[in-house]
């Protein structure tokens, strides 16, 4: 079974401030997701990253993926009140989990004003 | 990326009833998830529809309790059977898309029902 740690489980911070969510595993990925949910909705997918050592940039914030694809970053720099949500990251592994994500336990933020 | 939407978006049921949820995608998929989720925390997949196939279900996830439909490629149902306070969460359903970042499994959700069972 793959695992995926994803810490911290809760982050409060004031607005402007910057943050690093992180997830980790032992086990090697082909693809890492990253997903930011509100109240009421569903996962909204962000960004996947595929290659080891590759980094992506939304606006403020920057996705990494570990060289050895086991472990991922998300880094949200000057965080708004808007950032505030639970956000995901997810694993996609080969072979008996084709097709499958293996999620991590979610971190929920608030940017306080 | 695909368009998914979920009946009903909520629901009150009592014990010992049964709750048909659905799900319906505006494009053809071949692979759809159901998904619990406990609001605030993480996701549990209960297992996967392919069209033309019985459903796969995940350790813990059994077909008598959460019989799963998949008649055609845009639409499937999931039912709560039997129901107990402990089946109150959030059912999210989701469906993969492929090729758009080098040929990873993303997945797209549906806003989920939120279940509470009295």
């Amino acid at each position: 079974t793959q695992l995926l740690e994803q810490s911290p489980q809760f982050l409060s911070i004031q607005e402007g401030e910057n943050l690093t969510v992180y997830c980790n595993s032992s086990s090697v990925f082909s693809s890492l997701q990253w997903y930011r949910q509100e109240p009421g909705e569903g996962p909204v997918l962000l960004v996947t990253v595929v290659t080891g050592g590759e980094v992506k940039k939304l606006k403020r914030l920057t996705f990494q993926f570990g060289d050895a694809r086991k472990d991922s970053s998300l880094h949200i720099t000057a965080a708004q009140p808007g950032d505030t949500g639970l956000y995901l990251c997810a694993g996609e592994g080969g072979g008996t989990s084709y097709g499958k994500l293996t999620f991590g336990q979610g971190t929920i933020l608030t940017v306080h004003p | 990326s695909a368009v998914i939407s979920q009946k009903p978006s909520r629901d009150i049921c009592q014990r010992g009833t049964s709750l048909t949820i659905q799900c319906q995608v505006d494009s053809q998929v071949t692979m759809m998830f159901w998904y619990r989720q406990q609001p605030g925390q993480s996701l549990t997949l209960i297992a996967t529809a392919n069209q033309g196939s019985e459903a796969t279900y995940e350790s813990g996830f059994v077909i008598d309790k959460f019989p799963i439909s998949r008649p055609n490629l845009t639409f499937s149902t999931l039912t709560v059977s039997n129901m107990s306070p402990e089946d109150s969460s959030i059912y999210l359903c989701s469906v993969e898309s492929f090729g758009a970042s080098g040929g990873a499994n993303e997945q797209f959700f549906g806003p989920g029902t939120r279940l509470t069972v009295l």
